[in-house]
């Protein structure tokens, strides 16, 4: 399979955690990377090799994988988490990218 | 610290040639262990990978715009370019250009700002 799926939408209570996943194929060989993009701006970097984060990104956010499934967990979710959030990888061949077709969190 | 921007004409007409530029800075686009892509968004829609570059000029696009699609490097500039022809309305989009770096497996770790280009009949 050359798709990456995630939830349109999920919700979380302010201070609480949540656990937003991404299951494809391509992710049996490939490491998931992850965005996330405020409306109206560029997508930014928060995790890559499946648990790494870029310098800034705060230790709230991490990453796990099991099989065809990869996860982003925000623990004790702020306001300022409420985006977009895009995993994809390469595919099986190595030559394209795949996106996820994205997970709209609303922090309540 | 290394960044992109993008540039290139706001509306297009319907079946011409879509062309922008992607001018990187603070760092070089010969350099090895990076993709240089591009990544567009529909309105309201979700991220679209076209295809990337590397520093040797190997190109690789998506199987869905590989017949429209070209992707170059003009080193002397620091810049590389898409090209994508036949436009229809359904190309309308915010184009990024993106680095995707090998060592963070092929994660995009810049972005630019994006550029909104419309397709207009």
């Amino acid at each position: 399979s050359s798709e990456l799926t995630q939830d349109p939408a999920v919700s979380v209570a302010l201070g609480h955690s949540v656990r937003i996943t991404c299951q494809g194929d391509s992710l049996r060989g490939h490491y998931a990377n992850w965005s996330q993009q405020k409306p109206g701006q560029a997508p930014i970097l928060v995790l890559h090799s499946k648990n790494r984060r870029p310098s800034g990104i705060p230790d709230r956010f991490s990453g796990s994988s099991s099989g065809d499934t990869a996860s982003l967990t925000i623990t004790r979710a702020q306001a300022e988490d409420e985006a977009d959030y895009y995993c994809y990888s390469r595919d099986n061949s190595g030559d394209h990218v795949i996106f996820g077709g994205g997970t709209k969190l609303t922090v309540l | 610290q290394v960044r992109l921007h993008e540039s290139g004409p706001g509306r297009v007409k319907s079946s011409q040639t879509l062309s922008l530029t992607c001018t990187v800075s603070g760092g070089s686009i010969n350099s090895d262990g990076f993709y240089w892509s591009w990544i567009r968004q529909s309105p309201g829609q979700g991220l679209e990978w076209i295809g990337d570059i590397i520093y040797n000029g190997i190109v690789n696009y998506d199987p869905s715009l590989r017949s429209r699609v070209t992707i170059s490097l003009d080193s002397s500039k620091n810049q590389f370019l898409l090209n994508l022809n036949s436009v229809t309305a359904a190309d309308t989009a915010t184009y990024y250009c993106a680095r995707a770096n090998w060592q963070f497996a092929d994660a995009f770790d810049v972005w630019g700002q994006g550029t909104k280009v419309t397709v207009s009949s």
